[in-house]
């Protein structure tokens, strides 16, 4: 079975500052997709990035990047000039692709406070 | 575009009373999923429905818990008897599933359970 481990519970950052959230997963797999969710204190659960396996781009989306490591089973989270509004939990999440199972395997969560 | 509609949004009830939560998916998204959310745990699925066939239900955690998606655009999920270790958020989630396709699954806001 896949894992995923989000080694730090805590994380903080002042604001317009960069930080990088760390995750690491466990799988046999060779084509699967990666995910961060966003979860703010409203607890939605919103999509900040993806990744596909195969891609060794690392995938941006303006302020949020990814450092994707396939071979140490790493996907990090950079957030650049960071703002008040990032402050959350962000979860990290696996997920199997062609032939495997749908289900999104998630980490347990990093918790990063902004601080103006 | 409507999101993945959830209710109720919060549900306070007894302890042995059967408890009802409600999904409507997006629009034109073929599977579903039921996750849930606790401190102890994080987020965990429960079941998940592809063209309205369950497709895996092993994280459903006993016979108390059933869900059932008899059409398109609708699913429920049942506890019944409830217990207060069933307090937690459930979050509903649909995507479309096809071929190798990397599309991300949409949450709705989730329900907050309290069994008391």
């Amino acid at each position: 079975a896949q894992t995923v481990t989000q080694s730090q519970p805590e994380m903080s950052v002042q604001e317009a500052e960069t930080v990088t959230l760390s995750c690491t997963y466990d799988t046999s797999e060779s084509d699967y997709y990666l995910f961060w969710y966003k979860q703010p204190p409203s607890r939605q659960m919103i999509l900040v990035i993806r990744q596909e396996a195969y891609k060794q781009q690392n995938a941006t989306e303006n302020r949020f990047s990814v450092n994707f490591q396939k071979a140490a089973k790493s996907f990090s989270l950079k957030i650049s000039d960071s703002q008040l509004g990032d402050a959350a939990m962000y979860f990290c999440a696996y997920r199997s692709a062609w032939g495997g199972s749908e289900k999104l395997v998630f980490g347990k969560g990093t918790k990063l406070t902004v601080n103006p | 575009d409507a999101g993945v509609i959830q209710s109720p949004r919060h549900e306070v009830t007894e302890m042995g009373q059967e408890v009802t939560l409600r999904c409507k998916p997006i629009s034109g998204h073929n599977s579903l999923f039921w996750y849930r959310q606790t401190m102890m745990r994080g987020l965990e699925l429960l079941i998940y429905f592809n063209n309205n066939v369950p497709i895996d239900d092993s994280g459903m955690p006993e016979d108390r818990f059933s869900a059932k998606m008899p059409n398109a655009s609708f699913s429920t999920l049942k506890i019944q008897p409830s217990e207060p270790r069933d307090s937690a958020v459930y979050f509903c989630a649909s995507t479309y599933s096809g071929g190798h396709t990397n599309q991300p699954q949409h949450f709705g806001d989730g329900t907050r359970l309290s069994i008391l």
